[in-house]
This record gives structure tokens, sequence and C-alpha cells, in this order.
């Protein structure tokens, strides 16, 4: 199993373009997640799924889109990249929601570092 | 709100020696504890968790973390660090009515002496 993968490892953009991220996991998890990672802030959550065709706000949505057409895929979209997105992005998967079982552990992919300039 | 404090941005110990890596929760009700270690350029990993239960709980690694209600704290504790613990620890906060959100701390940056 090669657990969480995500692509690109790395991303330099200008303002204004646009990009997806791609997350996939091949361990038939039904909850996925897209976070953004910056220095002294700790995780914070951006959108997060909890099934496929399905979709939700996190802590920190705008300027993001997302997509789950598959149930492996999580897709992350910057329409119109700006400065304020660079940071690295991490992918998650979980089987549940967070609800005391032991299966709720969440599996991070590696990251993608991206920087706006 | 939730919240989530761990008050030490960066520790650093000599190999061989003891660690406690602490954090702070705010929730009224009972949370879902998780500590996570992110290793330099990689993902988190899951080093333990407590939903219920036992308060003293053993992870991967040799860590532990001991739950105290009464001072809602999550204390991440291993008896002799080696140069691999090197890494940055994340504490987590979760709950059965958190809309499938974990708060996050802002993670503690362990730094290992030869």
């Amino acid at each position: 199993n090669a657990g969480v993968t995500q692509t690109p490892k790395f991303r330099v953009l200008k303002t204004g373009q646009s990009m997806t991220l791609l997350c996939a996991q091949d361990m038939n998890h039904e909850y996925m997640y897209w976070y953004r990672q910056d220095p002294g802030m700790g995780l914070r959550l951006i959108h997060y799924s909890v099934g496929e065709g399905t979709t939700a706000k996190g802590e920190v949505p705008d300027g993001y889109n997302v997509s789950r057409l598959k149930k492996q895929n999580f897709l992350l979209g910057l329409e119109s990249a700006a400065p304020s997105q660079t940071s690295v992005y991490f992918c998650a998967s979980s089987i549940t929601r967070t609800s005391g079982t032991s299966t709720d552990t969440q599996y991070f992919g590696p990251g993608t570092r991206l920087t706006v300039l | 709100a939730q919240s989530v404090t761990q008050p030490d941005i960066h520790i650093t110990v000599s190999e061989g020696a003891s660690l406690e890596l602490r954090c702070n929760y705010s929730y009224g009700a009972t949370p879902y504890l998780f500590w996570y270690v992110q290793s330099p350029g990689q993902g988190l990993q899951l080093l333990l968790k407590y939903f219920s239960g036992d308060t003293l709980v053993q992870g991967i690694k040799g860590f532990e973390a001991e739950f105290k209600r009464s001072q809602s704290s999550f204390n991440l504790r291993k008896p002799s660090v080696h140069w691999s613990d090197a890494a940055e620890y994340f504490c987590a906060v979760g709950a059965a009515d958190s809309n499938y959100q974990l708060i996050w701390g802002a993670g503690t940056k362990l730094i290992i002496k030869p």
C-alpha cells in the first residue's frame, strides 16, 4: 500500500495563476481532508469530505475549492493564487470522523510545498 | 471554542535524557486527544491517542502520554530520547460534536543535543 500520496511535491506559482493539488489514498477510507501548515500555526483545515461526491468547508476555505469525484481522490484547487496561499499543504484520510473509535486515526501524505510569488 | 496550546515552541534535550512535551486544551466535554510527530520534510504520523479508559496511554517509539482532566492536559513523555526523535510534535483535540474537525496545537520542535 502506498497510503496517502500527493502530487506535486513542490510548486511555484505567480499571483493569479491556478493549479490543482491531487491527493490519492489506497486504503478505501471514507474521509479525506486538506490542511495547510504555516509556521507557528499548526495545521488548519481547509476543506474535508465525508464520502465520494461530498465536500464541506473547514476553518480556512476561502480561495480554495475541492472535489471528490472518486472515493480514492481528493483534489484541491486554487483558482487565482495569492501570496497568502504560500504554505505547505497536507492531505489526510481516515475511515470515519473523529468519534472515539480506534479507526479514527488520520493518515497523512508527505505534503506539497507551494510558493506564490 | 475548543483550543489547544503547546506552550513550548522549541525544546532542547540531551540524547539519553527524559522528555516531557506539554499540551493543554480547552473543551467543555471529554475530548479525544492525539499526539502526532512530523519528521523533517515528512507528513504527520500518529504517536498515540486517548479516547477513554486508562488515562496513561502508550504509543509507538517508546512514547507515552497522560490525560489529566483536572489540569486539562495531555503531556507527552519519553524516558530516554534518541537522536532520531528530533522532529516536530503536534497535539490535537477532537470531539464527537466537532463536525469532523481536529483542533491542532502550533507544535513543539524537539532538538536533540549529542
